[in-house]
């Protein structure tokens, strides 16, 4: 099956830093791909979606400004958080849009834990 | 605002047993998915649902779906202490967007 992988898997940064998460498809082309964040024990949230070659479209009460995302190529999307804070820490989880015979399937990579020291 | 609802957040079941979990979505929609999740992991894929009375089977796990009732449900049978995870459902924005909403999650814990 269609794999996507993201680095780094896990990345401990502190207050005020920015850092950047890639998510790669890694055997297929994918013109969309979407940001999840998932807190503790809770569910996943969609923070955007990221379309090649233009601008993402950001999820109510997602600052673009603070989590910027670019969709450089069609097997790279990346996703930087702006001046960390603690409440920023989370699993951030991406998801790319394959296009098949039947239709479209997505596939989620293993995800980003973030610490925000 | 599309809600997606499941029930129970929390389930505690004896090996053997049978249950289901049951997910609500507020809008319509024809695409719903079910996905299971370790602790500390990613999303693994378990069905995809497209149609009315449509039903998927993997081993103990059975999925269907009711588009007229915004109902899906989710069936272990002769539950094993290897589906202990955590299970969403997530429903597809405007039909087949990608853009999925999430329901809280159903935390299965199965007892030997």
């Amino acid at each position: 099956g269609a794999v996507v992988s993201q680095h780094p898997s896990w990345v401990i940064c502190k207050s005020g830093t920015s850092v950047k998460i890639e998510c790669r498809s890694l055997d297929f082309q994918a013109t969309t791909m979407f940001w999840y964040r998932q807190f503790p024990k809770q569910s996943l949230m969609l923070m955007a979606t990221s379309n090649e070659g233009s601008k993402a479209t950001y999820e109510q009460g997602v600052e673009k400004d603070k989590f910027l995302i670019n969709h450089a190529s069609l097997t790279l999307s990346t996703l930087t958080v702006t001046s960390a804070h603690p409440e920023d820490s989370s699993f951030y989880i991406c998801s790319a849009r394959a296009e098949l015979a039947g239709g479209f399937e997505q596939y989620f990579g293993p995800g980003t834990r973030l610490t925000v020291t | 605002e599309l809600k997606v609802e499941q029930n129970p957040l929390f389930l505690s079941m004896q090996e053997g047993k049978n249950y289901t979990i049951y997910c609500n979505y507020s809008t319509t929609s024809d695409r719903l998915y079910w996905y299971r999740q370790d602790p500390g992991k990613s999303l693994e894929s378990l069905f995809v649902l497209l149609s009315n009375g449509a039903v998927k089977q993997e081993g103990r796990l059975m999925a269907s779906l009711d588009t007229k009732a915004r109902l899906s449900t989710l069936h272990i049978t002769a539950a094993v202490h290897d589906l202990s995870a955590t299970y969403f459902c997530a429903v597809d924005i405007l039909g087949n967007t990608g853009k999925l909403i999430f329901g809280q999650g159903t935390t299965l814990q199965v007892k030997p």
